[in-house]
């Protein structure tokens, strides 16, 4: 059981360049979620998908796609990257429901944008 | 609308002193609320959760919490600083309706001097 995974660790990627980030859960979750962690600012949502089949913008969306490809993989893309896009992307999941689920994180993503 | 307050982006603590870190939030229905531990190069890990059932909450690692209604507060507290406890902790938040977004705090970080 290995939870929520991430690829790749890292990434440096140039301004204008494209990338996609990948995550995947092996808890049968309902809910995933991307955000991303910079210094003072704590987690911020980019972007999240209650359930497979839909996704809905967070509270940082520009310059972000995602995809809901199944109900185990949830994936970022980054069309034309920019140096603000600097960050630590993190993917989580949840059970769904009324009740207290909490979330499950990756390990994380570096990226660095030149 | 949700938000979470963290008082303190910094705290210190001697080994073997009591850890106090401070979290106030907002909410316009019952909340669920949660501490998370994130150590170095690692994502957010669970440490406690409170769903409305008791107002006293024990996690790992030591740990505990007490949600005060009445202060809107959830503060994590620990009788006794280890040096393992260094990492850095968000409170989060989330709305006791059926979707599960989540509002985190900006993060505490704790360091432990020998």
């Amino acid at each position: 059981n290995a939870g929520v995974t991430q690829t790749p660790k890292f990434q440096v990627l140039k301004t204008g360049q494209s990338m996609t980030l990948q995550c995947a859960q092996d808890m049968n979750h309902n809910s995933m979620y991307w955000y991303r962690q910079d210094p003072g600012m704590g987690l911020r949502l980019i972007y999240y998908s209650a359930s497979e089949g839909t996704t809905d913008k967070g509270e940082v969306p520009n310059g972000y796609n995602v995809s809901r490809l199944n109900k185990r993989e949830f994936s970022l893309r980054l069309e034309s990257a920019a140096p603000s896009q600097t960050s630590v992307y993190f993917c989580a999941s949840s059970g769904g429901g009324t009740i207290g689920n909490e979330q499950f994180f990756g390990p994380g993503t570096r990226l660095t944008v030149l | 609308a949700q938000s979470v307050t963290q008082l303190g982006s910094h705290v210190s603590v001697s080994e073997g002193a009591l850890v106090l870190l401070r979290c106030n939030y907002s909410s316009s229905v019952p909340p669920y609320l949660f501490w998370y531990v994130q150590y170095p190069n690692q994502g957010l890990q669970l440490l406690l959760k409170y769903t409305s059932a008791a107002t006293l909450v024990k996690g790992i690692n030591g740990f505990e919490a007490e949600f005060k209604k009445s202060e809107t507060s959830f503060h994590l507290t620990k009788p006794s600083a280890h040096m393992s406890d260094a990492a850095e902790y968000f409170c989060a938040v989330r709305d006791g309706g059926g979707y599960q977004k989540v509002t985190f705090g900006i993060g505490t970080k704790l360091q432990v001097i020998p």
